[in-house]
Order: C-alpha cells, then sequence, then structure tokens
C-alpha cells in the first residue's frame, strides 16, 4: 500500500516570492508521482508528473518538482509566486500498473498575500 | 480539448432518498474512477473500474454505493439511500490504458439535508 504526506497544511507566502511545497511517500513497489492542483470551487487540474527519467520535472504556470528516491520525496516549487497560484496542491502517487488507483496527500493551502 | 463532464454540478437531495451522479469520461480512456472530498478534507478514493467491472474498491464503498456503465459512454455512481455523511464532492476521473494521469472532471457537489 502507499500513502503520502505533506507536512505543511497552509503556506502563506508573499506576492513574488519563492515557494516549496514539501511532498514525501511510502511504498513498496515503485511509484509514479504527481502534482495537482486545486482551485476554489473548481476539480482537480494536473500541474506535473514523475514517471521516469530526469529527476525535475516542469509542469504548468512556472511550477516545477523534483523526485528524490533516497529521499522518497517529491517537493513542488515555483521561483516567484502570484496571487493567482492561491489554491490547495495536492500530491499523489499510484503504483507503477496501469489502472491502479491514486492515493492522495492530505493537501496544502498556497495563500498568496499581497 | 477532451475532458471529463460531470453532471449535475450541485445536487441537493433528502437523507434516505438515492442519488445518481453522472460523468461522461473521455472517450478512448479504459480505467474510470470515483473518488469523494469531503469538506476541507483530502480526496478519498472510492472505487475503480476496468472492463465493465469493479477492479478495486475502499472500504469507504460499502453496499449502499454502486457503479455502472450502462451505454458505453455514461459511468454512473449511485448511492441507495444517502446519508448526511455522504454531503461531499464527488470527483469522476479516467485514464487511458497506455498513459498513467488520471483526468479528473469539475465534481458534483452533493448536499444530503
Amino acid at each position: 500500500a502507499q500513502s503520502v504526506t505533506q507536512l505543511d497544511s497552509q503556506v502563506p507566502v508573499f506576492e513574488e516570492a519563492p515557494v516549496e511545497l514539501r511532498c514525501n511517500y511510502s511504498s513498496s513497489v515503485s511509484v509514479y508521482l504527481f502534482w495537482y492542483v486545486q482551485y476554489p470551487n473548481q476539480g482537480l487540474q494536473l500541474l506535473l508528473k514523475y514517471l521516469s527519467g530526469s529527476t525535475l520535472v516542469k509542469g504548468i504556470n512556472g511550477f516545477e518538482a523534483e523526485f528524490n528516491k533516497s529521499q522518497t520525496s517529491f517537493h513542488l516549487r515555483k521561483p516567484s509566486v502570484h496571487i493567482s497560484d492561491t489554491a490547495e496542491y495536492f500530491c499523489a502517487v499510484t503504483p507503477g500498473n496501469y489502472g491502479q488507483n491514486f492515493v492522495f496527500g492530505p493537501g496544502t493551502r498556497l495563500s498568496v498575500l499581497p | 480539448e477532451p475532458e471529463v463532464t460531470q453532471t449535475p454540478s450541485h445536487q441537493v437531495t433528502q437523507m434516505g432518498q438515492e442519488v445518481i451522479l453522472r460523468c461522461v469520461p473521455i472517450s478512448n480512456h479504459l480505467y474510470f474512477y470515483w473518488y469523494r472530498q469531503i469538506l476541507g478534507q483530502k480526496v478519498e478514493f472510492l472505487v475503480s473500474f476496468y472492463n465493465n467491472e469493479i477492479s478495486e474498491k475502499s472500504e469507504i464503498f460499502d453496499d449502499q454505493f454502486s457503479v455502472e456503465r450502462p451505454d458505453g459512454s455514461n459511468f454512473t455512481l449511485k448511492i441507495r439511500s444517502t446519508k448526511l455523511e455522504d454531503s461531499a464532492m464527488y470527483f469522476c476521473a479516467s485514464r487511458t490504458g497506455r498513459s498513467t494521469e488520471a483526468f479528473f472532471g469539475q465534481g458534483t457537489r452533493l448536499t444530503v439535508v
């Protein structure tokens, strides 16, 4: 079974400042890793994913994440945030077999302050 | 761009009533899912469906829940006798057999009163 931890439930940050949202996972098998974003009153939108290859992956809206296998982490970063980045961010994992379900972390609420 | 469509966007029902939540997955996708998110809480897996049968379900998905793909395009979640604690946002998702990301619909907000 897999589990996902997002240690920070809320992250306030000023506009144009850098941000890092932390994600750690546990799994006995290899996994694929994802970050989804949920804007207020909306569904889940894929930000980026790690399947294999380069451990640094770039996503939409200037976000990137780095997979660290030894630390079982997949932290999300953005060098300069905008007010419009205010949202809930979910880290998710799925086993490396097609069709298996996704396990989500509890989410981190990013609040960008003017 | 193809997307997963869910209807209705918001449904209010009385406790004990049956509800059916509808989803139209992306047309060439083979794996279908229902998740729920109670207000302010994490996204929880309910059930996955492949090849016209349930492939996996969580402990939340008890006998009150059922899923169906009645006509090859719609994917429905039925709750037979709703409880107050069923109030949540329900998300449908689908994915192909060859990619690994899931595409989520916008959700149906179910309010049981």
